[in-house]
């Protein structure tokens, strides 16, 4: 079974500051998704960014970019320029390709981000 | 906002009652999942409908169910709720499977309480 390791429990950052949480997986498909979703203080599930494992390059939205490295099966997000709004849950998540089976997907365990201002 | 609508938002119940949790996905989805997220387990992936038809099954305990109904709506049925059982069940959509980078989207959940 697919697993999704999250080893940060808690992050802190400076406001404007970059801040990188970071996300290894395990799975013996080569055809999967990556995904970060952020979970604010409402318990709203919110995607922030996709990744495609047969596309090498990173996946960038906005302030939010990541580092996928296939081999080392280990999927980071960036965050620049750090705001306010950003404090949240962070989930890693881990979905089969195409010609998986199932569509569900498979999380972390979150890293709670903490924003300094 | 998400698309996706759960009904409803807070449920307190008692041991060994019965309760069911609506789901509506986004327009234009067929595929619908169900999560519940706890203090102990996490987030975890419960069971998918694709068309009104059961697609995959993960940690789903045998007092759940669920379905999907031809307006594509779903429902969760939980039965004999245990204490354990209090979490925050979110349900999903997506396009359906076999579409490449789609990504699900979430609703806002319903919190459920066993008293």
């Amino acid at each position: 079974a697919q697993t999704v390791t999250q080893s940060q429990p808690e992050m802190s950052v400076q406001e404007a500051e970059t801040v990188t949480l970071s996300c290894t997986y395990d799975t013996s498909e080569s055809d999967y998704y990556l995904f970060w979703y952020k979970q604010p203080p409402s318990r709203q599930m919110i995607l922030v960014i996709r990744q495609e494992a047969y596309k090498q390059q990173n996946a960038t939205e906005n302030r939010f970019s990541v580092n996928f490295q296939k081999a080392a099966k280990s999927f980071s997000l960036k965050i620049s320029d750090s705001q306010l709004g950003d404090a949240a849950m962070y989930f890693c998540a881990y979905m089969e390709g195409i010609g998986g089976g199932a569509d569900g997907l498979t999380f972390g365990k979150g890293t709670h981000l903490i924003i300094q201002p | 906002d998400s698309g996706v609508t759960q009904t409803p938002k807070h449920l307190i119940t008692a041991t060994g009652q019965r309760v069911t949790l609506r789901c509506s996905p986004r327009s234009g989805d067929l595929s619908v999942y169900w999560y519940q997220q706890s203090l102990d387990q996490g987030l975890q992936f419960l069971i998918q409908y694709y068309n009104g038809e059961e697609r995959a099954k993960g940690n789903i305990l045998e007092r759940f169910s669920a379905q999907q109904f031809p307006d594509l709506h779903s429902e969760l049925n939980l039965s004999s709720l245990e204490l354990g059982d209090s979490a925050l069940y979110f349900c999903a959509s997506s396009v359906g499977p076999g579409v490449s980078n789609q990504p699900q989207h979430f609703g806002d959940g319903t919190r459920l309480s066993i008293l």
